[in-house]
């Protein structure tokens, strides 16, 4: 099956700090990645969709330059958190869409960064 | 918020016994999926029921849903303590691009 890694697992900064978040789909090409952010105990909020070769599209309420994605290559998505605060303490998940045709918009998931800020 | 709403928020049952598990949502859909998540993991994919399909099985999970009442269902038959997770519906929504809209999600416990 498709596989996504996300990258730090983990990751403890101090305030002030930029954290960046890596997204690699690895036996596929993803023209398209999904962000999302997740509180304890909660669903899934998305942040943004990362497009190969274009801008990310922030969902509404979301700063892009607080958050700010790059979809470089077909396999790789970054997402920077600049100057984290401790509310930007949070689990944040990346997804890969195999192909929209294809696979019926299935997602497939890293298993989340766990970023904590002092 | 276009997010559906999960029930029960959280299941606990015995292994063996069947879980089931409901998901409402607001708009017209092109399909609604199901994924789990194990705790502090991604979500992984269980299965997709598209809009013109009234009920699905894979395995152990059996899939209704009704776009009348704008509600699918899950049922796991025959749990077993390794389903202990998180269980979101996504909705695939008409005119939403490639989103997923996920639901609020339901805590299974399995207790051996």
């Amino acid at each position: 099956g498709a596989v996504v890694s996300q990258h730090p697992s983990r990751v403890i900064c101090k305030s002030g700090t930029s954290v960046k978040i890596e997204c690699r789909s690895l036996d596929f090409q993803a023209t398209t990645m999904f962000w999302y952010r997740q509180f304890p105990k909660q669903s899934l909020m998305l942040m943004a969709t990362s497009n190969e070769g274009s801008k990310a599209t922030y969902e509404q309420g979301v700063e892009k330059d607080k958050f700010l994605i790059n979809h470089a290559s077909l396999t790789l998505s970054t997402l920077t958190v600049t100057s984290a605060h401790p509310e930007d303490s949070s689990f944040y998940i990346c997804s890969a869409l195999l192909s929209p045709l294809l696979a019926k918009n299935i997602q497939y998931f890293g298993a989340g960064t766990r970023l904590s800020v002092l | 918020s276009q997010q559906g709403e999960e029930d029960p928020q959280a299941l606990s049952i015995q292994e063996g016994e069947n879980a089931t598990m409901n998901c409402s949502y607001k708009t017209s859909i092109n399909n609604l999926q199901w994924y789990r998540q194990n705790s502090g993991r991604g979500l992984v994919h269980l299965i997709l029921i598209r809009s013109n399909e009234r009920e699905k099985h894979s395995g152990r999970l059996r899939v209704t849903l009704d776009t009348s009442k704008k509600s699918s269902s899950l049922l796991i038959t025959a749990s077993r303590a390794a389903d202990t997770a998180s269980y979101f519906c996504a909705t695939d929504a008409s005119g939403y691009g490639n989103k997923l809209v996920f639901g609020a999600g339901t805590i299974l416990r399995v207790k051996s």
